[in-house]
């Protein structure tokens, strides 16, 4: 089954202390890409990978980091955690290549830091 | 600035009868728009897109329709379902940095459907 696997789905933590979100596609996807989704403010591109080892800002990069190191995986890093990341996480990836390709979306990872 | 705006956040549809969701946006250079659906506890699952070329595309209950000129899509299912409900998210790509196609979302509609 083609999916986007995140994991943990739910996490508790406080501030300051580093976490890392995993994201994995078995879809082959070149493109991946981390978006938050906050109350009122839909979704915003926190990072995004057009293929391994190539990574960049999105909108809201502060606070974060992503790597690529392999093409079916792409972690969301938090080093330092706060409070203001408490947030409803997304991981997506899609196909490039073709014009107009949906992104595919993970389940999402709820985040709180206190 | 919201450059995808669907200003309904909800929205409550007897069963069987027609579902209509509307979404603006402000941004003339996307030229491709995307509906999602959402369950509770699961991320956004594509359903029906639309190129700029065209003003209506078709599958099954969904249509979605895009009007250029003002600016504006909307989406209609006919006939609404209970499993119909869902936050549904209008989105387009900007391509202004070429390669990225950033999803823009809206905030979403809660579709509720009625039994």
């Amino acid at each position: 089954e083609a999916q986007v696997t995140q994991n943990p789905r739910y996490l508790i933590t406080v501030t300051g202390k580093k976490l890392t979100v995993t994201c994995s596609q078995n879809m082959n996807h070149e493109y991946m890409s981390w978006y938050r989704q906050d109350p009122g403010l839909g979704l915003r591109q926190i990072y995004y990978s057009m293929n391994v080892e190539v990574t960049d800002k999105g909108d809201v990069p502060e606070g974060y980091k992503v790597s690529r190191k392999e093409k079916r995986n792409f972690p969301l890093i938090l080093e330092s955690p706060s409070p203001n990341q408490t947030s409803l996480y997304f991981c997506a990836s899609r196909r490039t290549g073709l014009n107009n390709q949906p992104q595919h979306f993970g389940d999402g990872t709820r985040l709180s830091i206190l | 600035d919201q450059q995808v705006k669907q200003n309904s956040p909800s929205l409550s549809v007897q069963e069987g009868r027609i579902s209509i969701l509307n979404c603006d946006y402000t941004n003339s250079m996307f030229d491709y728009f995307l509906w999602y659906k959402k369950y509770p506890a699961e991320g956004p699952t594509f359903l029906i897109s639309i190129s700029s070329i065209k003003d209506k595309n078709e599958d099954g209950r969904f249509t979605v329709f895009l009007n250029k000129s003002a600016k504006h899509l909307s989406l209609h299912i006919v006939p609404s379902q209970p499993g119909d409900s869902a936050v549904y998210f209008c989105a387009a790509p900007d391509n202004t940095n070429f390669g990225n196609e950033k999803l823009t979302f809206g905030t979403g509609t809660r579709l509720t459907i009625i039994p």
